[in-house]
């Protein structure tokens, strides 16, 4: 079985470009959802993709955008780069889109926007 | 709204010693409550989940939680730390909402001193 794993590890952008951030889910999950975890907070929830759907969506302007592709994988674009989207952003996968059940989370992408 | 309070960013307990870490939560329904463990530079991985089945549950590594209700607490407790323990533990609910959107603590960094 193989989990979720995201691409880049580690990426550096400078203020006003843009980035694209992937995941694939674990195998047998079709909802991906996306954190942003800035230096010393918890998670904070940016959006839901369920079956290519954006299904819920935490407080972020518009220059985050998202995308989940039939094969349940997903990506993060982030337009406009400001200095206070460098954080951590993890994705995670699960099965269903209502009800609750475990995140199973990737290890990450670390943005450092200059 | 959903949210989650941490008592104490930072707890430090000997080796052998019990380890508390404290989550009080906010929700006019039933939540669905959840430990997570963040080791360094990686993702989230879950600890134990509380979803309205018996209120001690009980989790990995030796693990548990006690939901309870009149208090809105979900403390986390291990009886005896391992070194292996340090970590920081992030509590999370999930929202009314949309079940798979979770609402994170901002975390607490668990040290365990030999």
């Amino acid at each position: 079985e193989t989990g979720v794993t995201q691409s880049p590890t580690h990426l550096i952008k400078t203020r006003g470009q843009q980035v694209t951030l992937r995941c694939s889910s674990q195998s047998g999950h079709n909802t991906v959802s996306w954190y942003q975890q800035a230096l010393g907070q918890g998670p904070q929830f940016i959006f839901q993709y369920y079956r290519e759907e954006e299904n819920g969506r935490g407080n972020f302007p518009p220059r985050f955008s998202g995308l989940q592709f039939p094969n349940y994988s997903s990506e993060l674009n982030v337009n406009a780069l400001e200095l206070d989207d460098s954080a951590l952003y993890l994705c995670a996968s699960s099965s269903g889109g209502t009800s609750t059940g475990e995140l199973f989370f990737g290890e990450g992408s670390r943005l450092t926007v200059l | 709204a959903q949210s989650v309070t941490q008592l104490g960013s930072h707890v430090s307990v000997s080796e052998g010693a019990l380890v508390l870490l404290r989550c009080n939560y906010s929700s006019s329904v039933p939540p669905y409550l959840f430990w997570y463990v963040q080791y360094p530079n990686q993702g989230l991985q879950l600890l134990l989940k509380y979803t309205s089945a018996a209120t001690l549950v009980k989790g990995i590594n030796g693990f548990e939680a006690e939901f309870k209700k009149s208090e809105t607490s979900f403390h986390l407790t291990k009886p005896s730390a391992h070194m292996s323990d340090a970590a920081e533990y992030f509590c999370a609910v999930s929202g009314k909402d949309n079940f798979n959107k979770f609402y994170f603590g901002s975390g607490t960094k668990l040290n365990v001193k030999p």
